[in-house]
């Protein structure tokens, strides 16, 4: 069975400090992708890694996807309030028949 | 706006009681995803179609279904409802298909079991 596992679970900063989230798996993904989501609403896309050791920034976040493909880390530099949410990340297996996975997500509070 | 609609946005019903969810997913996208998404579990997957057959199973029970339409929108059966089945359902669409991690989320339908 594949899991997502991230961490921290919790993370509380205050505004302009700078953090980094963590999506760990001992799986293979083809692809994999980090959502954010505010509370009562859907999720939303922020980002797609598809090649190991690749890197994809997003104004002051900095997304990577492990070279071994099974992990990722988002980083996000001088946090700003607006950054408070849940960030999930999400596995894309290997087949077109494989299920996506959800991690449980990081929620974030940004203390202005 | 992801381009993904969903109805109702709240529904309260009581035990037993059955209820449907509808969504509508993007233009041009051919799957549609159903979740579940409680305090204490997290985004549970439920189920999948694409262009209108069912492609891969999650955590479903018995007494949920669901179905996509020649049109691509879906809906989401609940029945014999239980006080455990509140939550937040969601739905979403993709382009392609079949494993497709981007996903664009409807903003979701709160169901309240009382």
């Amino acid at each position: 069975t594949q899991l997502l596992e991230q961490s921290p679970q919790f993370l509380s900063i205050q505004e302009g400090e700078n953090l980094t989230v963590y999506c760990n798996s001992s799986s293979v993904f083809s692809s994999l992708q980090w959502y954010r989501q505010e509370p009562g609403e859907g999720p939303v896309l922020l980002v797609t890694v598809v090649t190991g050791g690749e890197v994809k920034k997003l104004k002051r976040l900095t997304f990577q996807f492990g070279d071994a493909r099974k992990d990722s880390s988002l980083h996000i530099t001088a946090a700003q309030p607006g950054d408070t949410g849940l960030y999930l990340c999400a596995g894309a297996g290997k087949t077109s028949y494989d299920k996506v996975i959800f991690g449980p997500g990081t929620s974030l509070s940004v203390i202005p | 706006d992801s381009g993904v609609t969903q109805t109702p946005k709240h529904l309260i019903t009581a035990t037993g009681q059955r209820v449907t969810l509808r969504c509508s997913p993007r233009s041009g996208d051919l799957s549609v995803y159903w979740y579940q998404q409680s305090l204490d579990q997290g985004l549970q997957f439920l189920i999948q179609y694409y262009n209108g057959e069912e492609r891969a199973k999650g955590n479903i029970l018995e007494r949920f279904s669901a179905q996509q339409f020649p049109d691509l929108h879906s809906e989401l059966n609940l029945s014999s409802l239980e006080l455990g089945d509140s939550a937040l359902y969601f739905c979403a669409s993709s382009p392609r298909g079949l494993g497709e991690g981007e996903q664009y989320f409807g903003p979701g339908t709160r169901l309240t079991v009382t």
